[in-house]
């Protein structure tokens, strides 16, 4: 069946270090693909997406690109901030009768000032 | 714009008693809408989604139950609540397509 597989966290980063956040999937066919942030006590939100291979999402600085060959849609940073401390999940949507989202476990990031 | 209301916002209740959390949209029609839990440090279990009104599916049996009784409300009850009922509860949207968007989320703790 369709999965997502994120690093186990937490990452622990000094201001102004480069994030690297691994995501992989398995998935019968071409879905799309998202990265959600959770801040604390929040819902989720989505951050950014890609739709066909070789895609890149972009928003805030964070940027992931949809690797077919690799199926992976690791989520990149080159410089993060206290701000951005949260929860990153990966996931994946198949065009098919339920149009469910399938999460990763999620990642927790914590950024040191 | 489309937007999302959860409420109640937190929420503590006793082990069998009931439960009633809400959400509606507002800004769009007949979106799908889906209910999530998140427990404590974990990741996202899918409860129940609805294609519209009336149309529930449900993905885990449990003591929870879903209903869809207007186009843009979506409701998550109980009968009867379990201390593993505790967590955070999230409701989603989307429209036909793959973005879901999240609600603020009901943190409920069974005491």
């Amino acid at each position: 069946g369709n999965s997502v597989t994120q690093m186990e966290g937490p990452v622990t980063l000094s201001e102004e270090a480069f994030l690297t956040i691994n995501c992989t999937y398995t998935a019968t066919g071409y879905p799309s693909l998202f990265w959600y942030v959770q801040y604390p006590g929040e819902g989720l939100q989505l951050l950014l997406k890609a739709t066909k291979a070789d895609d890149k999402g972009s928003n805030k600085g964070f940027e992931a690109t949809y690797r077919k060959e690799t199926t992976s849609f690791h989520l990149e940073k080159g410089s993060v901030q206290v701000s951005d401390s949260a929860v990153y999940f990966c996931a994946l949507f198949m065009m098919d009768s339920s149009y469910k989202l399938i999460f990763g476990s999620g990642t927790r990031l914590l950024v040191r000032p | 714009s489309q937007t999302i209301h959860q409420w109640p916002a937190t929420l503590v209740q006793p082990v069998g008693s009931p439960l009633s959390l809400e959400c509606t949209v507002e800004g769009t029609s007949n979106p799908n809408l889906y209910w999530y839990r998140q427990a404590a440090g974990r990741g996202l279990q899918l409860l129940f989604y609805s294609v519209g009104i009336g149309q529930i599916s449900s993905e885990v049996p449990q003591n929870l139950s879903a209903s869809r009784p207007q186009d843009r409300q979506f409701i998550l009850s109980s009968k009867k609540l379990l201390l593993s009922d505790s967590g955070f509860y999230l409701c989603a949207w989307s429209w036909r397509g793959a973005e879901q968007y999240f609600g603020p989320g009901t943190r409920l703790t069974v005491t």
